[in-house]
């Protein structure tokens, strides 16, 4: 069955700290892996996207690199700001468009 | 811009009353979809459609219906509501062109709820 699986569920930073998301999944075929910011009550909107051949993708203070062996995730962000606080939600791309989403860490960052 | 755009944002209806939600692209993407979001679970996918007159069912299509007439127009239809279609849900579309990172775009999302 094809899964994501991200952890944690939630997690509470202060501003300007570092923070890991974290994502498996078991997706077959597979694609390429997005990660995507989802502020409440609003569309997701694209961060990175890495294929199988792409370990790592930086998209400003965001990182996510890619472990196709063990079928691994990260999202990396450095320095976090008030403006980060969202839900980060790890999708793999499969067959023909079809995308498989995680239920996503919920991340809130205080001053 | 590049933009998806559904209407209505938020909606409220009655159970067994018709709806039908809109959703339109301007970026000339062949593939578009529905998804629907429920809390502690994903995003899943309720229909898809990879051209003009080409849809198909995605994961929990049951109660919905969708069509392709046009290109950028990709309306989600509820015959017959129920509460258990209450819920936020998104229009995205992205370019079907095989690609292995071809970028999906989200609308802003319909909370609907049925009472």
């Amino acid at each position: 069955k094809n899964q994501v699986e991200q952890s944690p569920q939630s997690l509470i930073i202060l501003e300007g700290k570092n923070c890991t998301l974290q994502c498996n999944y078991t997706v077959s075929p597979f694609s390429n892996l997005r990660w995507y910011k989802q502020d409440t009550g609003r569309g997701p909107v694209s961060l990175t996207i890495m294929t199988f051949s792409e370990n790592t993708k930086s998209n400003g203070r965001y990182t996510a690199t890619l472990d196709a062996d063990t079928k691994q995730s990260s999202l990396h962000i450095t320095a976090s700001q008030l403006s980060d606080s969202a839900s980060y939600i790890c999708v793999v791309g499969g067959a023909t468009n079809k995308l498989i989403f995680g239920t996503g860490t919920l991340l809130a960052v205080q001053p | 811009e590049a933009q998806v755009t559904q209407n209505p944002r938020y909606l409220i209806t009655v159970t067994g009353k018709k709806l039908t939600v809109t959703c339109s692209q301007n970026m000339n993407h062949e593939y578009m979809s529905w998804y629907r979001q429920d809390p502690g679970l994903g995003l899943r996918q309720i229909y898809y459609s990879m051209n003009v007159e080409v849809t198909d069912k995605g994961d929990v299509p049951e109660g919905y219906k969708v069509s392709r007439k046009e290109k950028r127009n990709f309306p989600l239809i509820l015959e017959s509501p129920s509460p258990n279609q209450t819920s936020l849900y998104f229009c995205a579309s992205s370019p079907f062109t095989g690609a292995l990172n071809t970028e999906a775009f989200f609308g802003q999302g319909t909370r609907l709820t049925v009472v």
